[in-house]
């Protein structure tokens, strides 16, 4: 399995709601990030996972909240999000933080509207 | 600090001819350096990777890249476009950071490829 799945594919939530996105990967990767994509912008790291535990936060708001419960797994739970957070979020992993030198694997995105 | 700039945000080719993305980088230490590829509404697949093991590299679908240290340069080329090269081209660079690998992403290429 050389794949990064995400889940759901497409997500629209209103302000007060709550959600989270999932991210699952069986490559035995030990460096799992979240990154935030606006549309025709590049990626923008959100959050970096070593060894299932926060290594970075690049100054995220509190309304996103990551969590790695084990190796193969990444969420990002959603709360009081606001429409300027539509955007594409994508998954990626490597086979540890040294690894992103070797490029990364990326899941397919979660497209997020908020309304 | 390091950092990649993207010469061109939009580049046309027509179905056969050279394609040519440019991508120079600013680094203090050797850089890794990388290509990924976009597709509407997917993630990034990596195209290819320098790691320093030898300046001319190969990735997928045909596509090369040449690491030129004096020009600071690691342009993306392929011979013959197909039209199934039509999407967005990221640069990248990874840089050590404390202990961590900061990789930051160029503001991307659209390629276009005319019939």
């Amino acid at each position: 399995d050389t794949e990064v799945t995400q889940t759901p594919k497409h997500l629209v939530m209103g302000m007060t709601n709550k959600k989270s996105l999932k991210c699952e990967q069986h490559m035995g990767h030990r460096a799992m990030y979240w990154y935030k994509q606006k549309a025709k912008k590049p990626p923008e790291l959100m959050f970096v996972y070593s060894y299932e535990k926060l290594s970075i936060n690049e100054s995220v708001p509190s309304r996103f909240s990551p969590e790695c419960p084990n190796s193969s797994l990444l969420n990002l739970h959603l709360h009081a999000l606001q429409p300027e957070d539509s955007a594409l979020y994508l998954c990626a992993s490597s086979q540890d933080r040294s690894g992103a030198n070797y490029g990364y694997t990326f899941g397919s995105g979660t497209r997020l509207t908020v309304v | 600090a390091q950092s990649v700039t993207q010469l061109g945000s939009h580049v046309s080719v027509s179905e056969g001819a050279l394609v040519l993305l440019r991508c120079n980088y600013s680094s203090s230490v050797p850089p890794y350096l990388f290509w990924y590829v976009q597709y509407p509404n997917q993630g990034l697949q990596l195209l290819l990777k320098y790691t320093s093991a030898a300046t001319l590299v190969k990735g997928i679908n045909g596509f090369e890249a040449e690491f030129k240290k004096s020009e600071t340069s690691f342009h993306l080329t392929k011979p013959s476009a197909h039209m199934s090269d039509a999407a967005e081209y990221f640069c990248a660079v990874s840089v050590d950071s404390g202990g961590y690998q900061k990789v930051t992403f160029g503001i991307g290429t659209k390629l276009q490829v005319i019939p």
